[in-house]
């Protein structure tokens, strides 16, 4: 069965600085997708960002950016230029590579970014 | 074009009742995903709709159901409520089932079982 581990519970950043989150992931399979996904406080889930395994090349959105290390199964999340908007809890998701929109998630970071 | 909606946001109820809480996709996506989240076990798949057929269940009691109608709307339903099932639950759909396209996230329903 797929895991998907965020070891930093909560994390704290000044305003403008870099930060990265954490996340590490358990398959067998070859074909998948992982994404991380913002839950700013009382707000709607949405998606920071996304990548295709088979892709090699690190996917990037504006400030945002991952490190995936398909070997170490480690798919970490870069935040630049923090903004007090960045404020909320970040959840790394696995997808495996059949037809299912089923999402495996981690148990969050909660990130604070303090002005 | 608007976007997932719940209904209700947040509900009540006691032990022992059941409850029906519904999904309206974004037009067009005929997949619709339901989680859990609780803030002992996190974010758990319930199940999954695609053009009214269930793809993927997750690992819950036969209490907890879902359906999908023709116009994609979803509903789930859970029976005899236990106090371990207040949690907000989640939707998401998408256009798709598979692939790395976005799911989209309704607001939740809160549900609280006294």
């Amino acid at each position: 069965a797929q895991t998907v581990t965020q070891s930093q519970p909560e994390m704290s950043v000044q305003e403008a600085e870099t930060v990265t989150l954490s996340c590490t992931y358990d398959t067998s399979e070859s074909n998948y997708y992982l994404f991380w996904y913002k839950q700013p406080p009382s707000r709607q889930m949405i998606l920071v960002i996304r990548q295709e395994a088979y892709k090699q090349q690190n996917a990037t959105e504006n400030r945002f950016s991952v490190n995936f290390q398909k070997a170490a199964k480690s798919f970490s999340l870069k935040i630049s230029d923090s903004q007090l908007g960045d404020t909320a809890m970040y959840f790394c998701a696995f997808m495996g590579g059949g037809a299912t929109n089923k999402l495996i998630f981690g148990t969050g970071t909660l990130l604070a970014v303090q002005p | 074009k608007a976007g997932v909606t719940q209904t209700p946001r947040y509900l009540i109820k006691t032990r022992g009742q059941q409850v029906t809480l519904s999904c309206s996709p974004i037009s067009g996506h005929r997949s619709v995903s339901w989680y859990q989240q609780t803030p002992g076990q996190g974010l758990q798949f319930l199940f999954e709709y695609f053009s009214e057929t269930q793809r993927n269940k997750g690992n819950f009691p036969g209490r907890f159901s879902g359906r999908q109608f023709s116009n994609s709307r979803s509903e789930m339903n859970v029976s005899t409520l236990e106090l371990g099932d207040s949690a907000l639950y989640l939707c998401a759909s998408s256009p798709v089932a598979g692939g790395p396209d976005e799911q989209f996230f309704g607001p939740g329903t809160r549900l609280t079982v006294l």
